[in-house]
């Protein structure tokens, strides 16, 4: 199976600072990753995936990141915006065949 | 629009008594599934489907059941709600479940009170 946490539960960051927010996973065998958002009172929200071919992939003012040597994934988040404000959370599939498997969150705080 | 709808949005009710939480895609995607989310545990899967009459349990099955007669709907029932099942829950959908491709579409959420 796949195992995926996130290394901080609360980021706080000031307006305009870039964010950055980790993941780890235990699957070494995992070949697609996802990051969502989830702002308040909503369901999460698709904002960037990557393969495992790949170890880097950008999207507008979002980065993902991704070392399968340590088996761990980042979400880049450029020009941080109060709008950014959310719960952000990596899920990995553990193969070819299987479904997502999502880890706990990081909430992310931006101050003006 | 395509989207996944959700209802009721908030639901309280007492212990014992029979729910049903609708769930309804219109994307014509094959793969449909429910998650609970808790404070400090994130999205647990309560159960899942590949396709109609189609269903597998996820990892926190216990005490729920669902259906899949029809593409398009995926009920969630409770037979008899116990107050730990108070949660947050989504329903959330995909052309696969090996989600290639933007992943799952979620819902809004149903909160539900069970005391």
């Amino acid at each position: 199976g796949e195992s995926v946490g996130l290394h901080l539960p609360t980021l706080s960051v000031q307006e305009g600072d870039n964010s950055i927010i980790n993941c780890a996973y235990s699957n070494s065998a995992s070949d697609y990753f996802i990051w969502y958002k989830q702002e308040s009172g909503k369901g999460p929200q698709f904002i960037i995936d990557i393969r495992s071919n790949m170890d880097k992939r950008q999207g507008q003012r979002v980065t993902v990141l991704l070392n399968k040597t340590v088996k761990h994934l980042s979400l880049q988040i450029a020009a941080t915006q109060p709008g950014d404000s959310a719960v952000y959370f990596c899920a990995g599939r553990g193969s070819g065949y299987s479904t997502l498997t999502f880890g706990k969150g990081t909430m992310l705080l931006v101050s003006p | 629009e395509a989207q996944v709808t959700q209802n009721p949005r908030y639901l309280i009710t007492v212990t014992g008594k029979k729910l049903t939480v609708t769930c309804s895609q219109n994307m014509n995607h094959e793969y449909m599934s429910w998650y609970r989310q808790d404070p400090g545990l994130g999205l647990r899967q309560i159960y899942y489907s590949m396709n109609v009459e189609v269903t597998d349990k996820g990892d926190v099955p216990e005490g729920y059941k669902v259906s899949r007669k029809e593409k398009r709907n995926f009920p969630l029932i409770l037979e008899s709600p116990s107050p730990n099942q108070t949660s947050l829950y989504f329903c959330a959908s995909s052309l696969s479940g090996t989600a290639i491709n933007y992943g799952y579409t979620f819902g809004s959420g149903t909160r539900l009170t069970v005391v």
